[in-house]
């Protein structure tokens, strides 16, 4: 299995750039979550889709943020415009309800906003 | 709601010490518990996972965790430490069987792990 797959691995941008992060989950899960990470911050949930349909978007910061799935097999995260406090490293997991729910992260994108 | 509580933020052991990291939850009902580790640069690697049955779990890399119902903990241990164990490891809570969350999981906030040769 070749396991959660992100692109880019790594992204630099200017400021009020539009930026796209994909995420490909592993065959067969039904679920996909969306993390990012910072220094200051931590792990944050940013939003999840269960069968392609978001489930909960409560933890996107702002309404420069969005998400999609549009089928089983790719997700995008959307940021637009972009600014410097956007900077951090995005996750992408996806788990199935049929192996308890288990996580699997993908390498995460670097995302560096000037 | 569920919470994951890490207590310590930074642990420093020596190479070949025993390690043991301490992870404590509150949860409606028995969970599915998880412990992770992120090496620089890298994404969360699934350790091991608990979800019924015998209380202590192995895992990769030579941890184990023990599930303690009455202390609602769920520590990660290892006997002796390498030095490529230095990492951040987080543990998670996640819903049972009967839950309705589509497999949400609650983080704590991690522990550094620096090993001394």
């Amino acid at each position: 299995d070749a396991g959660v797959i992100q692109s880019p691995r790594h992204e630099v941008t200017e400021m009020g750039q539009e930026v796209t992060l994909r995420c490909k989950p592993i065959s067969g899960h039904n679920s996909l979550f969306w993390y990012r990470q910072t220094m200051m911050r931590g792990l944050e949930l940013l939003i999840y889709f269960n069968n392609n349909v978001p489930i909960d978007d409560s933890g996107m910061p702002e309404d420069r943020f969005s998400a999609k799935m549009p089928n089983a097999s790719f997700s995008t995260l959307k940021i637009q415009p972009s600014e410097p406090r956007d900077s951090a490293v995005y996750f992408c997991a996806s788990s199935s309800s049929g192996g308890e729910h288990t996580q699997y992260f993908g390498p995460g994108t670097r995302l560096t906003v000037l | 709601a569920q919470s994951v509580t890490q207590p310590d933020i930074h642990i420093t052991v020596s190479e070949g010490a025993s390690l043991e990291l301490r992870c404590n939850y509150s949860y409606g009902a028995t969970p599915y518990l998880f412990w992770y580790v992120q090496s620089p640069g890298q994404g969360l690697q699934l350790l091991l996972k608990y979800f019924s049955g015998d209380t202590l779990v192995q895992g990769i890399k030579g941890f184990e965790a023990e599930f303690k119902r009455s202390q609602s903990s769920f520590n990660l241990r290892k006997p002796s430490v390498h030095w490529s164990d230095a990492a951040e490891y987080f543990c998670a809570v996640g819903p049972n069987a009967g839950g309705t969350s589509y497999g949400k999981l609650t983080f704590g906030q991690g522990t550094i792990l620096t090993v001394h040769p």
